[in-house]
């Protein structure tokens, strides 16, 4: 079964540098949801979009900013980059259910990508 | 705002011993709860989830949790452990509102199973 798919992988930047994160969603699931995950610590969400809108607004910095397209695939634009902002970022995708997709509740995750700022 | 507690930073067991991972949730209404499970460097699995009914649900590879309404609790659980059950595990929280198909989940802060030959 096709799963979250996010890009790059890994992913290396200097400092005020910007990094551009993708992520593609399971077919027919419209809405997705972005987390940061730092070393050693649990994923903390960052923000979400349900049919191109911001749906849901979490810890995310004012040098971040994400939009979903039309094709739902989402991309999440970090600016100005810090040492603290070296993460693994996870997307996540699920059906609302208004869109064909069943909503069984759950998220599904995509396997992450790892940010390194030097 | 919807929180969760997972006490135990680590738990040790020894393979074919029961394990619990313990969850404890505050959210407003009715819970949807899950469970995740996370491999070095990898995403996060979705392990098993209540959303209504059966207080005790199964999920996948032999683990299973218990809800409990009044202790606000969601344990994780599995009858006789595994190495390969070594990992880091995560208990997460959804409340319901009108548009819970688009809230997102809070985690807690992990838990790393850790099992012995």
């Amino acid at each position: 079964a096709a799963g979250v798919i996010q890009s790059p992988r890994h992913l290396i930047k200097e400092k005020r540098e910007t990094a551009t994160l993708k992520c593609y969603p399971i077919p027919r699931h419209d809405t997705v949801y972005w987390y940061q995950q730092g070393p050693g610590q649990d994923p903390q969400f960052l923000i979400s979009f349900y049919e191109k809108m911001q749906s849901d607004k979490g810890s995310i910095p004012d040098r971040f900013s994400a939009q979903q397209f039309s094709d739902y695939h989402s991309e999440l634009n970090m600016s100005s980059l810090e040492l603290g902002d070296s993460a693994l970022y996870f997307c996540a995708s699920s059906p609302s259910g208004t869109s064909g997709g069943l909503n069984t509740g759950e998220l599904f995750f995509g396997e992450g990508s790892r940010l390194t700022v030097l | 705002a919807q929180s969760v507690a997972q006490p135990e930073d680590q738990v040790n067991v020894a393979e074919g011993n029961p394990l619990t991972v313990k969850c404890t949730y505050s959210v407003s209404g009715n819970p949807y709860l899950f469970w995740y499970v996370q491999y070095p460097n990898r995403g996060l699995q979705f392990l098993l989830k209540y959303i209504t009914g059966d207080n005790l649900v199964k999920g996948s590879y032999g683990f299973e949790a218990e809800f409990n309404k009044s202790q606000t609790s969601f344990h994780l659980k599995k009858p006789s452990a595994l190495v390969s059950d070594s990992a880091l595990y995560f208990c997460a929280v959804r409340g319901t509102f009108m548009d819970t198909g688009r809230r997102a989940l809070t985690f807690g802060s992990g838990t790393r199973l850790q099992v012995q030959p």
